[in-house]
């Protein structure tokens, strides 16, 4: 009964290194998420995806990039770290429904990753 | 555009007290579902209740309930009998009927604090 998994849970980076975030749902979902949790700011979107093979923009994907090759999995990449960076990353999924239902439908979220870039 | 509001940075409650936590939302689109998260100190964020906008009832969930002001725009948790548990970050959320895959927009949070 995993749900929502995210590898690494920390890492720590020297500016100008890269790295890649793997997020992995087991429930079948449709719709996966990447956000950014800073202090007094809430959960930021990054990018997401609606499906195998797509992936758009959310509110801050400057720095960013994604992919989502296989249904399951959704890769966030930082190809040249910057201390603004430094940040809890967080994976969502959740079904896709029409209708009303949308309305209704509940994200499933990872447990975070805890990323600093020095 | 859409918005939400905690204007409550922190709170501080004394244990078995009630307390309420406010969020206020700004949209244009009359068909919309508000939800609850909590994210204790090990961080993970977990799901406590739904409100859709024309639900008649305000939604319940065990010592959860959300006091719904549709006119005011205004979704606030109700936490009975606090536990010192319930101490986390609780963060209103919301989503439009019509938000493209299924999009979700937070508020910054409130961080609960329970006294013994």
């Amino acid at each position: 009964n995993a749900g929502v998994t995210q590898t690494p849970k920390f890492r720590v980076l020297k500016t100008g290194q890269s790295m890649t975030l793997l997020c992995a749902q087991d429930m079948n979902h449709e719709y996966m998420y990447w956000y950014r949790q800073d202090p007094g700011m809430g959960l930021r979107l990054i990018h997401y995806s609606v499906g195998e093979g797509t992936t758009a923009k959310g509110e801050v994907p400057d720095g960013y990039n994604v992919s989502r090759l296989k249904k399951q999995n959704f890769l966030l990449g930082l190809e040249s770290a910057a201390p603004s960076q430094t940040s809890v990353y967080f994976c969502a999924s959740t079904p896709r429904t029409t209708g009303k239902g949308v309305r209704k439908n509940i994200q499933y979220f990872g447990a975070g990753t805890r990323l600093s870039v020095l | 555009a859409q918005k939400i509001t905690q204007t409550q940075p922190g709170m501080f409650v004394q244990e078995k007290e009630a307390v309420t936590l406010d969020c206020t939302y700004d949209t244009s689109d009359p068909s919309y579902g508000l939800f609850w998260y909590k994210q204790p100190s090990s961080g993970e964020m977990i799901f406590l209740i739904y409100q859709g906008s024309y639900d008649q009832q305000n939604a319940t969930e065990g010592r959860y309930s959300l006091n719904f002001q549709k006119a005011r725009k205004s979704a606030n948790l109700v936490i009975s009998a606090s536990q010192l548990g319930d101490s986390a970050m609780y963060f209103c959320a919301m989503r439009e009927e019509y938000s493209s895959a299924s999009k979700i927009i937070f508020g910054s949070g409130t961080r609960l604090s329970i006294r013994p």
